[in-house]
């Protein structure tokens, strides 16, 4: 069945860069393509950008200055790396398939703190 | 980008009752709009798309309408399993865009 999850660090030090990884099963990445979104604590639901079936990505513009999303397809893996976070970016970072998102993670809380 | 103006923000019902949330995109649509819902500490789960489109498993109390900017999303004889918070998407134009979200209380 198809799966996603997304792993990487709970907490991540202001202006630093984050990495988090969405490991997919139940399909493959030349197939469909992965969206990320955020929802901060409590608040809505932010589409942050997509890596197509053939590798190429479309960022959201007011991200696309620090959003890098990239793939390996043998591993089954999308890879997110934003930089220069701020409080502001404290998020549940989640992973979901194609559009509309069917399949989603469970989803990763990111907190940025000193 | 395609704003979504979802409302109202809260809505509170009874067991039964039936419940309508509507979603106005700042353009045409073209009735890409999907419907979520999502329970506190989980993942949303996609209900329908294409506007009226209900996806497996879907119960049949679900329902959606609209064309060009104006849609609606509708439960009728609300369950207590439906206590969540709902949020349309609009998916025709890049970038993708969520309404605010509605949380639905029991009265």
């Amino acid at each position: 069945q198809v799966q996603l999850k997304e792993s990487g660090p709970g907490l991540v030090q202001p202006s630093e860069t984050l990495s988090l990884t969405c490991t997919v099963s139940g399909f493959s990445l030349t197939s469909y393509g992965v969206n990320w979104v955020r929802q901060p604590p409590g608040k809505g639901l932010e589409w942050m950008g997509t890596i197509w079936n053939d590798g190429s990505t479309d960022y959201n513009s007011a991200l696309k200055s620090r959003l890098s999303i990239s793939r390996d397809t043998s591993k089954s893996q999308v890879f997110l790396k934003m930089n220069s976070l701020q409080t502001e970016d404290t998020a549940i970072y989640l992973c979901a398939r194609g559009a509309p998102f069917a399949y989603w993670g469970q989803g990763t809380l990111v907190t940025v703190s000193s | 980008d395609i704003q979504m103006t979802q409302s109202p923000p809260s809505l509170s019902a009874s067991l039964g009752d039936k419940v309508t949330i509507t979603c106005q995109a700042s353009q045409n649509i073209n009735k890409y709009i999907a419907w979520y819902q999502q329970k506190p500490g989980k993942a949303p789960r996609l209900l329908i798309r294409y506007t009226s489109t209900l996806e497996s498993g879907t119960p049949s109390r679900f329902s959606g309408s609209g064309s060009g900017r104006d849609y609606s999303f509708s439960i009728s004889n609300v369950e207590s399993e439906d206590i969540a918070s709902y949020y349309c998407l609009q998916y025709v134009n890049l970038p993708y865009t969520f309404g605010a979200g509605t949380k639905l209380e029991l009265k």
